[in-house]
């Protein structure tokens, strides 16, 4: 079993509706956990990261922490074209785990 | 504040070829540093990590090896390329959140495709 599992998509929906990203994992010892985007042809940049459980929002962007379930979110509202990317998840406990990445696509 | 700067962009080279990426980190000293490998529609593959000059770790065992020469400086290298070195190499360097915990920051990546 991998440590974190990401679905890797893609994910289409249409602009304007709110996104739901996921991971799953397994190691209870994980203590941040973290969203990157990244665009077609370039390295990730940190969305946001949240420490240990709970919620954290960021403009349009909300990440969600369940240490019970071990899942993690990061929703998108009011999505925008410009939001389509891959997204990573990646949770850091001495090291960081990356998810696969799901591909958005946001259509017009 | 942090830059990070990676070169080439892009790369194409033939089987065997020599290989040589650098990374250099501005506005930060004695950062952790990674490199890792992308490849297409996959997620981010660690290669090496390095935590001083002249200290590498390395992740997977494979065709390619790491340097840190100076401080902020990180390169990557191979003697002979593969088929299955293409791919994005990504460099990156690290802030500590806490001890134990890091988050990371991404340069822009080079393109490596290998013919």
């Amino acid at each position: 079993q991998k440590e974190v599992e990401q679905d890797p998509g893609p994910l289409s929906v249409p602009e304007g509706a709110i996104v739901s990203l996921n991971c799953t994992y397994s190691n209870s010892a994980f203590q941040y956990f973290m969203w990157y985007r990244q665009y077609s042809r370039k390295g990730p940049e940190l969305l946001m990261y949240t420490y240990s459980s709970g919620n954290k929002e960021d403009g349009r962007f909300t990440a969600q922490v369940d240490k019970s379930s071990k899942y993690i979110s990061l929703f998108i509202r009011d999505s925008q074209p410009s939001d389509s990317a891959t997204y990573l998840c990646a949770l850091s406990n001495y090291q960081l785990i990356w998810g696969a990445g799901t591909k958005l696509i946001i259509k017009p | 504040s942090q830059t990070i700067h990676q070169w080439p962009a892009t790369l194409v080279q033939p089987v065997g070829s020599p290989l040589s990426l650098e990374c250099t980190v501005e506005g930060t000293s004695n950062p952790n540093l990674y490199w890792y490998r992308q490849a297409a529609g996959r997620g981010l593959q660690l290669l090496f990590y390095s935590v001083g000059i002249g200290q590498i770790s390395s992740e997977v065992p494979q065709n390619l090896s790491a340097s840190r020469p100076q401080d902020r400086q990180f390169i990557l290298s191979s003697k002979k390329l593969l088929l299955s070195d293409s791919g994005f190499y990504l460099c990156a360097w690290s802030v500590m959140l806490r001890p134990g915990s890091y988050e990371q920051y991404f340069g822009p990546g080079t393109r490596l495709t290998v013919t």
